[in-house]
């Protein structure tokens, strides 16, 4: 089965400087990479995913990469700001598989001081 | 609104109680799912229903058991709660389509058994 490993665990940048969190996946199936953004107390919520047909992604300061020959993929957060402190979750999933479900990453907590 | 929704948002109940943890989602979703999120900050699958009476075990073992007799409510029971079942147990819901399935979770029940 699918085996996620996201780096590092925590990750403190000042304000305005970039954040990059990284995740590998093992199963070469796998084509549908969510990330979600949990900030403490609240739910788990959907901010950028790409399937393996794009190398890349980008939703304002939200970018994310995907290297298929590596098997892994990366959010960049640019000209982070403290509301961006949270604990970020990577996940992969097959895409065509109806009785595949999601595996996520430990999460990383991202500290961003201003 | 179209949410995810889950009660009660805290509970605290002594060993030995029968808790039921409700769930219910209002987007019309097949798929819906129950994780359990340690302090540590993993989510950990551990039931999953794919439709009306449709119920399967997750990765992480659980003492806990789930219905899906209609598809917009998957309530999880425990029927004799331990203190090692003090946890953050969310749920949530996708689509059936099998490309882009993002989960939606709901804001999770904290559970603490005394």
């Amino acid at each position: 089965g699918e085996n996620v490993e996201q780096h590092p665990s925590t990750l403190s940048v000042q304000e305005g400087d970039s954040a990059v969190i990284k995740c590998t996946y093992s199963d070469s199936a796998s084509n549908y990479f969510p990330w979600y953004k949990q900030e403490l107390g609240k739910r788990p919520q959907l901010i950028i995913d790409i399937r393996s047909n794009v190398g890349e992604k980008k939703d304002q300061r939200i970018a994310v990469t995907l290297n298929k020959t590596a098997k892994h993929f990366s959010l960049h957060i640019t000209e982070t700001q403290p509301e961006d402190s949270a604990v970020y979750f990577c996940a992969a999933k097959p895409y065509m598989e109806y009785g595949n479900k999601l595996v996520f990453g430990a999460g990383t907590i991202l500290r961003v001081k201003s | 609104e179209a949410d995810i929704y889950q009660t009660p948002r805290y509970l605290v109940i002594g060993t030995g109680k029968k808790i039921t943890l409700e769930c219910s989602q209002t987007m019309g979703h097949d798929k819906m799912y129950w994780y359990q999120q340690d302090p540590g900050m993993e989510l950990h699958l551990i039931h999953y229903s794919y439709g009306v009476n449709s119920t399967e075990k997750g990765d992480l073992s659980s003492e806990s058991t789930v219905s899906r007799i209609r598809t917009e409510h998957f309530p999880l029971t425990l029927e004799s709660a331990r203190p090692s079942h003090t946890s953050q147990y969310l749920c949530a819901s996708s689509p059936r389509e099998t490309g882009r399935s993002p989960l939606h979770f709901g804001n999770g029940t904290r559970l603490t058994v005394t």
